[in-house]
């Protein structure tokens, strides 16, 4: 069946590193991949896509990279702060319809 | 509206209660998401509507819940006969077109948080 994992256990770092978060999927060949954030309350927020052709994506502190090789994909926030602290989601196109299917999502927690 | 925009923001029903959620999407949105947040887990999948069309409503969990979009615009998210389980949050969204097959960013709204007690 198909799969979408993330990290289940919150991430906690310290202010200034880099934050390394996860996605694994199985039986996808998904032609692109989306992280989101999503704060306690709130709904997601669209962070970054990223396409099978493309190995690495930056958006300011954001970095993301895709592996279909691997089926994994990683997403990293350098210079970390408190204010990134939230829980972070994939999700995979899937299907004919265009709907996506997210991972459980894993909580970064950045401590000053 | 500027964003996807969700009613009401929380509701307490009583067990067998009916409940209707309203989603006023972006303005020119055609493709409209419904999908359902238990704490601690992703958004799960509930249905989507490309216009008026109804495309897939394969994550509807019974035959209780019940979506419709009759002018391609607002959507209601109807649960009958509310059970326990149910509590959640259901959250709305929008895209321009095609959905996420096309890549395009999906909005989301708040969510509605249901309570079923």
């Amino acid at each position: 069946s198909q799969k979408i994992e993330q990290n289940s256990e919150a991430l906690n770092i310290q202010e200034g590193k880099t934050a390394t978060l996860t996605c694994n999927y199985t039986n996808y060949s998904p032609a692109y991949l989306q992280w989101y954030r999503q704060d306690p309350g709130r709904g997601p927020v669209f962070l970054l896509l990223i396409r099978e052709n493309e190995k690495e994506k930056r958006k300011e502190r954001l970095k993301v990279t895709f592996d279909t090789t691997l089926k994994q994909s990683l997403f990293h926030i350098t210079a970390s702060q408190p204010a990134d602290s939230a829980t972070y989601l994939c999700a995979l196109y899937s299907g004919n319809t265009g709907k996506l299917i997210f991972g459980q999502g894993t909580t970064l927690q950045v401590k000053p | 509206g500027a964003g996807v925009s969700q009613s009401p923001r929380y509701k307490v029903a009583k067990r067998g209660q009916d409940v209707a959620l309203r989603c006023d999407p972006i303005s020119g949105h055609v493709s409209l998401f419904w999908y359902q947040q238990a704490l601690g887990q992703g958004p799960e999948f509930l249905t989507y509507f490309q216009n008026e069309a109804q495309l897939d409503k394969s994550g509807l969990p019974s035959d209780r819940f019940f979506a419709e979009r009759p002018e391609g615009s607002v959507s209601t998210l109807k649960i009958q006969r509310t059970q326990q389980e149910d509590s959640a949050v259901y959250l709305c969204a929008s895209t321009l077109t095609g959905g996420g097959r096309r890549g395009n960013t999906i909005y989301f709204g708040e969510g509605s948080w249901l309570t079923v007690v």
